[in-house]
């Protein structure tokens, strides 16, 4: 079955970066997409970005201030999300998501989520 | 981008009753690219409906999607205890990708 498992959580000072991971199984890794949605603290689902694993490439909502960075590497099934500059409105739950290798669609699996703090 | 927005913004219903949940976009979403989601606390989401209409594996068929162009709809047909939790909808037509802001179905 596929399973997308996560990082653990992290607390990040303002202006910081961090690197959250996505191992995944259960299904051919370098024929899928991932996107990376993310939820502040009681708050909705937030679209980031996608990437395709066949051939790298994005789209990215712009929603980052500091920017981020989607990659993946495929002998190791997993998939990165680099946040830079963090702020503390970055503080929330990350989650990655398999997606469509073309173009990003529906959402059918997705990870535990990775919890994001930033604080000063 | 698109906006979508949902209605109610909370929907308070016993068990067994129907719910009717809206999604509205703010421009037409084309070949209903338009999902539904429920998520649970503490839990990530779960896909319930793509395509507009088309139930996701292992989903009950008491949830049902329908609409086209700009106005989706979910319904619930008969609520189950499990079913009170919320509601997102997506549309993945148009970049960037955009989420509702989510219906909370609640014990009456």
């Amino acid at each position: 079955q596929v399973q997308l498992v996560q990082s653990g959580a992290e607390v990040k000072k303002t202006g910081a970066s961090v690197k959250v991971s996505c191992k995944a199984s259960g299904y051919t890794f370098s024929s899928s997409g991932m996107t990376w949605v993310r939820q502040a603290p009681g708050q909705g689902l937030e679209w980031l970005g996608w990437i395709s694993i066949y051939n790298g490439n994005r789209k990215d909502a712009q929603k980052v201030q500091g920017g981020l960075t989607m990659t993946a590497d495929t002998s190791t099934s997993t998939a990165y999300l680099e946040l830079r500059s963090l702020r503390s409105d970055d503080t929330a739950i990350y989650y990655c998501a398999r997606d469509n290798v073309v173009t990003p669609m529906f959402l059918e699996s997705w990870g535990q989520g990775t919890l994001i703090t930033v604080s000063s | 981008e698109i906006v979508l927005t949902q209605s109610p913004g909370t929907l308070s219903l016993s068990p067994g009753e129907r719910a009717t949940l809206s999604c509205r976009a703010s421009v037409s979403v084309r070949s209903d690219y338009l999902a539904w989601y429920q998520q649970k606390p503490g839990q990530a989401p779960r896909l319930l409906i793509y395509g507009a209409s088309n139930r996701a594996a292992a989903i009950p068929d008491r949830f049902s999607g329908s609409g086209s162009g700009t106005d989706f709809t979910l319904t619930i047909s008969g609520l189950e205890p499990e079913d009170f939790a919320m509601y997102y909808c997506q549309q993945y037509d148009r970049s960037p990708r955009t989420f509702g802001q989510g219906t909370k179905v609640e014990i009456k």
